[in-house]
Formats: structure tokens, sequence, C-alpha cells
């Protein structure tokens, strides 16, 4: 069974610093990785996806590594603002149980004091 | 990308009670998903919702308590049975064309059972 996990499960920086949220899974027979923000009490929102086949995706100050062998991705954060504090989930798509889904980890929450 | 809406955002019921949550997209989808976010937890898939046929539950997920419809590819309803306050969460729309497509998530509904 797939589980995910993310590492540190709280983070506090000031503003400026240039940080990383770790993400780990057990099973590397994933179709692809996403990133994905949450604000408090809100939905989902997707920051980047990286397919089982790549190796990392940018989207503006974001960067997102995958190693599939050792079942790791990296979310790289630069410059940070305090605008980027909110939570942040880990989630591998993968088969199990007869079927296709997105199985996700617990969230790393971001604090970025101004 | 989708545009993903849910109605109601948020309310609050009384044991004993059911309330249905809609779902629109504003597009064509092959996969629509529900999942529940209880709090401070991460989000668990509760059921895939087939156009047409009966949804797909995940372990731990009956028709009964979460009986879900889809009469077409953009709209799909998801009714929260027999309430009690266990089942106060965020519940999540969410979609996807291809296994190999970002998923997308709908603002959710913040539910309350007292």
């Amino acid at each position: 069974k797939q589980e995910v996990t993310q590492i540190p499960a709280a983070l506090s920086v000031p503003e400026g610093e240039n940080l990383v949220l770790n993400c780990s899974f057990t099973d590397s027979a994933i179709y692809n990785l996403q990133w994905f923000r949450q604000d408090p009490g809100k939905g989902l929102t997707s920051l980047l996806l990286i397919q089982s086949s790549q190796r990392e995706q940018t989207s503006g100050r974001l960067n997102a590594s995958l190693d599939k062998s050792s079942g790791r991705s990296t979310l790289y954060i630069a410059a940070s603002q305090p605008g980027d504090s909110a939570t942040y989930l880990c989630a591998v798509r993968t088969f199990q149980g007869g079927s296709e889904k997105l199985v996700f980890g617990k969230g790393t929450k971001l604090t970025v004091n101004p | 990308s989708a545009v993903i809406s849910q109605k109601p955002s948020r309310d609050i019921c009384q044991r004993g009670t059911s309330l249905t949550i809609q779902c629109q997209v504003d597009s064509q989808v092959t996969m629509m998903f529900w999942y529940r976010q209880q709090p401070g937890q991460s989000l668990t898939l509760i059921a895939t919702a087939n156009q047409g046929s009966e949804a797909t539950y995940e372990s731990g997920f009956v028709i009964d308590k979460f009986p879900i419809s889809r009469p077409n590819l953009t709209f799909s309803t998801l009714t929260v049975s027999n309430m009690s306050p266990e089942d106060s969460s965020i519940y999540l729309c969410s979609v996807s064309t291809r296994v190999t497509d970002t998923q997308y998530f709908g603002p959710g509904t913040r539910l309350t059972v007292l």
C-alpha cells in the first residue's frame, strides 16, 4: 500500500529565505507526483505536476524534483514571501485497490515571517 | 485547467440529518472524485464518481452513508447521510481528464455537525 510522508510537519522561516520541503513515498510505481498548496479553510491549488518520467518541473520561484527510484521529491521555494504561508501537500498518483488514485501526505505547514 | 464550484461552501447541520453537496465543472471531465479532510488531517478519497453508473467507494466508505450521483460529465453530488459530529469535515470535489493530467480541486464544503 502506497504511503506518502512529508517532512517537516511545520516550518517557520524569515522572509527572503530559500527553503526545501521533502516528500517520500513507499512504492515507486507511480504515474506522477503533484504538489499542492492549501490555505486555511480552503481547497487545494495545484502548484506543479511531475510525470514519472521527468526529473523536475519549475514554475516561477518554485522548483520540484522527483527521484522515483528512491521514492523522493523535494519542493524548493526561492526567496520566500509572507504570501507563501500555507500548507503544502504532496500527492502521488498510483494504482491501488483496483483503481488509480491520488495518495496524499499529511502536509508541511509553512509560515514565512515578515 | 478546470474551474470547479461547490455548493454549499459551508453548512452547520443537526445530528441525524442529511446534506447534499453539489460539484459543477466548467468543462467535460473523465474522472470526478470526492475527498474528505477531517480537522488537522490530510485528504482521504471517499469514492470515484462514475458517469451513468454506481460510484466506486474506497475501503471504509459505503453507499448508504455517502450516496453519489453523476448524471453527466460536468456535475456530481455527494450526500452525507444520517450525520454525526464525526462527519464534521471539509468535503472536496476533484476532477481530472487523464491519469497523466493535473488533478484539480474545488474550493471545498466545510461541514459542521452539532
